[in-house]
């Protein structure tokens, strides 16, 4: 069975400053892993992925993350974040030994002008 | 190309009383999910069809829960009956391939459930 966990409920940065979400994972086999934002009233959107190769991935809006097998983590990030990026954010594992898609808690990403 | 489709947006219903859920995924798309997302709380799978098949329904409640993907496109979820804590956001998904695919998941806007 799979899980994901992001330790942080919320995060708070200042427009301009980088901005990490944390995420780590639990899998049996090996890890797919994926970053999803939701914007209120509004479905889940697709930031990036993960599934082999260059642990660092690159996505939409400037987003990316890094995959640390030795860590279980696949946090997300952004060099300098904008105002705009005030969402919640999920992270979603599938184990390649398995076919659900499971997600975190979420954290809510507030970026102050 | 069109996205994942869902209706209603909104519905307010009674304790007790029954509804449905419709989902159109997008075109070509293999598999089809539902989630169950409560205030609060990242999203719970509640079924997965491959095609028109089930893969899990493992955490569907199936007392009172059911779900069917017809010809393998549309999909209905229905309540019956409803308890107050199935007020909830009900999103569904689409990828183009499934079971132990790499590939995404796209979603639909959701249908909020309000029961009272």
């Amino acid at each position: 069975a799979q899980s994901v966990a992001q330790p942080e409920d919320q995060v708070n940065v200042a427009e301009g400053n980088p901005l990490t979400v944390k995420c780590t994972y639990s899998v049996s086999g090996n890890p797919y892993l994926f970053w999803y934002v939701q914007y209120p009233n509004r479905g889940l959107q697709f930031l990036l992925k993960y599934i082999t190769g260059d642990n660092l991935v690159k996505g939409s809006y400037g987003f990316e993350a890094e995959f640390n097998k030795s860590q279980t983590s696949f946090h997300l990030k952004k060099p300098s974040a904008l105002v705009s990026d005030s969402a919640l954010y999920f992270c979603a594992v599938r184990d390649t030994n398995d076919y659900k898609l499971s997600f975190g808690a979420g954290t809510t990403v507030t970026v102050r002008a | 190309e069109a996205g994942v489709a869902q209706s209603p947006r909104y519905k307010i219903i009674e304790k007790r009383q029954s509804v449905a859920f419709w989902c159109n995924p997008i075109s070509g798309h293999a598999t089809l999910y539902w989630y169950q997302q409560i205030l609060g709380q990242g999203p719970k799978l509640l079924i997965q069809f491959q095609n028109n098949g089930v893969v899990d329904d493992s955490q569907l409640p199936k007392d009172r829960f059911s779900a069917e993907r017809l010809k393998g496109v549309d999909s209905t979820l229905k309540i019956q009956p409803a308890k107050l804590e199935d007020s909830a956001v009900y999103l569904c998904a689409s990828s183009l391939v499934g079971l132990t695919s790499n590939t995404e998941a796209f979603f639909g806007q959701g249908t909020r459930l309000t029961v009272v």
